[in-house]
């Protein structure tokens, strides 16, 4: 099966600094990445899509300053989360859709767990 | 995006059939029914998605009903690995997009 990773799978850091988080599909191109983010006990959020060469679509009430996407290849996808606060702290999870037409399923790295102090 | 509605939670007990029911009365013609499971502390994970007919693969089964109002994912024989969150999502077949619900929480016992 498809296989996403996600780079680093947990990060501390301290108030202020930023953090780049690497989402990668393995074997497979993806023509689209989408960042979630998920707090504690509770569901994933759409953060933002990312199409391979253009800009990110945010969704609503997400700072696109503050959570910066690349998505420059293929198979990488970036966030940045820049001048991170206590209230960034949460578990990101990066997913990707194969380039094929007609792929439905969508396939989901195994997260990263910021923590900022 | 048309919202689904499922149980908080539900427990079951080991290597016996689960039922996982799933409300949708506002889906449209052109939305596909995906189900995720979340184990703890891990990224989601694919199960199945349909249409209109029931599908079937090596994980577990989905039963639609008839007007396409709710569905049902069917673990044939859960086991302790089964337990997560499974959510079920609604997809517009023009969109590739997911937002996830609150899902129910499958608690499996030994």
């Amino acid at each position: 099966g498809a296989v996403v990773s996600q780079h680093p799978s947990r990060v501390i850091c301290k108030s202020g600094t930023s953090v780049k988080i690497e989402c990668r599909s393995l074997d497979f191109q993806a023509t689209t990445m989408f960042w979630y983010r998920q707090f504690p006990k509770q569901s994933l959020m759409l953060m933002a899509t990312s199409n391979e060469g253009s800009k990110a679509t945010y969704e609503q009430g997400v700072e696109k300053d503050k959570f910066l996407i690349n998505h420059a290849s293929l198979t990488l996808s970036t966030l940045t989360v820049t001048s991170a606060h206590p209230e960034d702290s949460s578990f990101y999870i990066c997913s990707a859709s194969p380039a094929s037409l007609g792929e439905d399923t969508q396939y989901f790295g195994p997260g990263t767990r910021l923590t900022v102090l | 995006d048309a919202k689904t509605t499922q149980p908080n939670s539900m427990e079951s007990n080991e290597e016996e059939p689960v039922h996982l029911p799933c409300n949708h009365s506002t889906i449209s013609g052109t939305d596909y029914i995906h189900w995720y499971r979340q184990l703890p502390s891990q990224g989601p994970e694919y199960v199945i998605h349909g249409l209109t007919s029931n599908v079937n693969n090596r994980m577990a089964s989905l039963a639609i009903a008839e007007d396409r109002k709710s569905s049902t994912l069917i673990l044939h024989r859960a086991t302790l690995r089964d337990a997560a969150v499974y959510y079920c999502i609604l997809r517009d077949v023009w969109a590739n997009n997911l937002f996830f619900g609150t899902g129910t929480r499958l608690t499996v016992i030994p």
